[in-house]
C-alpha cells in the first residue's frame, strides 16, 4: 500500500531561521511527487510537481528537491506570512503505465514563523 | 480567488436533513474530484469524475452520493448523515484523469461541514 509520511508535525521557526521539511513515500511507480500550502480555513494551493530524482524547483523563498525515496522542502530566510501547513502528495502509475492523476496525501507538517 | 468555487463555504445540519454541496470550475478541466478532510487526518479521496463519468468511488457509504452533470459542475449530496462526518470538504479539478502528462489536481476553498 501507497504511503506518504510527512515530518516533523509541526516546526516553529523564527523568521530568517532557514530550514527544511521531510517527505518520505513508499510507491510501486511514481509518476509524480506534489507539494501543496493550506492555510487555515482554506483550500491547498498548489506549489510544484516533482517528476525524477535529482529535480529541483524553486518559488520566492521554497525550494522543492527530489530523491527515489523522499522530497524535501527546503524555506529559506522565512517569513510570518510563509506560515501554513506544507502538504506533501504522489500521484502513482497503474500496472498499465498510465498515471490514474488521483492522489495519496501524507499529514502535513503545519509550519509557524515567529516574527 | 481559485479557479474552483464552492458552496456553501459552511453547513450545520442534522441528522435527519438533506443538503447539497456544490462545486463549479473556470480552468475547462474535465476531471472532478472529491475530497474529505478531517482533523489530524490526510485528505482522503472520495470520488472522481472524468469526463461526467465516475471513474472511482473510494468506498464512500451511500449517504454521500456525487452527481456532475457536466464537466464543469459537481454535487455531493448529503442525507443522514453522522457527526463524524462533520469535516472540511474540498473540491478540485484536473485536465484529464488518467492522462500521461502532467495532471496537477487544482483545489477548491472547501465546504465545512458540521453534523449536529
Amino acid at each position: 500500500e501507497d504511503q506518504v509520511t510527512q515530518s516533523p508535525e509541526a516546526l516553529r521557526l523564527q523568521e530568517g531561521e532557514s530550514s527544511s521539511l521531510n517527505c518520505s513515500y513508499t510507491v510501486s511507480g511514481l509518476r509524480g511527487l506534489f507539494w501543496y500550502r493550506q492555510d487555515p480555513g482554506k483550500g491547498p494551493e498548489f506549489l510544484f510537481t516533482l517528476y525524477s530524482a535529482g529535480e529541483e524547483k524553486e518559488k520566492e523563498r521554497l525550494k522543492a528537491t527530489l530523491t527515489k525515496k523522499e522530497s524535501f522542502l527546503h524555506i529559506t530566510a522565512p517569513k510570518p506570512e510563509d506560515s501554513a501547513t506544507y502538504l506533501c502528495a504522489v500521484q502513482e502509475f497503474n500496472a498499465g503505465g498510465t498515471s490514474y492523476g488521483k492522489l495519496t496525501f501524507g499529514q502535513g507538517t503545519i509550519l509557524t514563523v515567529h516574527p | 480567488e481559485t479557479g474552483v468555487t464552492q458552496t456553501p463555504r459552511h453547513l450545520v445540519m442534522g441528522m435527519t436533513n438533506k443538503k447539497s454541496l456544490k462545486c463549479e470550475q473556470h480552468l475547462g478541466h474535465n476531471a472532478m474530484y472529491w475530497y474529505k478532510q478531517s482533523a489530524k487526518k490526510p485528505l482522503e479521496l472520495m470520488f472522481v469524475y472524468n469526463f461526467k463519468e465516475q471513474t472511482e468511488n473510494n468506498s464512500v457509504p451511500s449517504r454521500f452520493s456525487p452527481e456532475c452533470p457536466n464537466s464543469s459542475h459537481l454535487f455531493l449530496h448529503l442525507h443522514t448523515l453522522q457527526p463524524e462526518d462533520s469535516a472540511l470538504y474540498l473540491c478540485a479539478s484536473s485536465h484529464q484523469f488518467g492522462q500521461l502528462s502532467g495532471n496537477t489536481i487544482y483545489f477548491g476553498e472547501g465546504s465545512w461541514l458540521t453534523v449536529v
